[in-house]
């Protein structure tokens, strides 16, 4: 099946900085990839729809200024965390539809990027 | 709009034991619908899918069998293991569309 990475797997930063996410179709080109964000024991909760070529598409409550995202290409789109306070600490996963899977029905998850802001 | 209810956990069982999770869901025309498990500090792996009605899914002794008349995905297993235990999520979608998910259900299996 399609492979989709991500990267760094966990990061720990100081409140205040910035932190980049990227996620990666290795495989297959991806012109859409969903971020998702996850808190402890608790479902995934869809941040963002990533388009290459244009600007994303934020879930409402979702500030687009401090959650930016950028898919620079067809197998790459990163998220930063801008200002990371210690509220923003989750688990960070994204997916990708590959168009030769069921018609893009099918999305492939990344393996997650536990974020830890002190 | 489109919607996935499934039943809360913790599921507890005893290995070797049978298991039912109930999932339900709402949606316009005909989603794909689809299993994806979650092992602790994982991201998700799919399970099982079935893209129309009657289609049943099925992998690693998984089975789930697509409802129409019903609108459920129910997902079981005939005889759960240690290793079984994690959180399943049940979820719809429709080609290139966001997944909606359902809220999860850990299983939490005991020798």
């Amino acid at each position: 099946g399609a492979v989709v990475s991500q990267h760094p797997s966990r990061v720990i930063c100081k409140s205040g900085t910035s932190v980049k996410i990227e996620c990666r179709s290795l495989d297959f080109q991806a012109t859409t990839m969903f971020w998702y964000r996850q808190f402890p024991k608790q479902s995934l909760m869809l941040m963002a729809t990533s388009n290459e070529g244009s600007k994303a598409t934020y879930e409402q409550g979702v500030e687009k200024d401090k959650f930016l995202i950028n898919h620079a290409s067809l197998t790459l789109s990163t998220l930063t965390v801008t200002s990371a306070h210690p509220e923003d600490s989750s688990f960070y996963i994204c997916s990708a539809p590959d168009p030769g899977t069921s018609g893009g029905d099918e999305q492939f998850f990344g393996p997650g990027t536990r974020l830890t802001v002190l | 709009g489109n919607s996935v209810t499934q039943m809360e956990g913790p599921v507890t069982l005893s290995e070797e034991a049978f298991l039912t999770i109930n999932c339900t869901y709402t949606a316009t025309g005909y989603p794909s619908l689809f299993w994806y498990v979650q092992y602790p500090g994982e991201g998700l792996q799919l399970l099982l899918k079935a893209t129309k009605a009657d289609d049943k899914g099925s992998n690693k002794g998984f089975e789930a069998t697509y409802r129409k008349e019903t609108t459920s995905f129910h997902l079981e297993k005939g005889s759960v293991q240690v290793s079984d235990s994690a959180v399943y999520f049940c979820a719809l979608s429709r080609g290139f569309q966001k997944l909606v998910f359902g809220t999860g259900t850990r299983l939490l299996v005991s020798p």
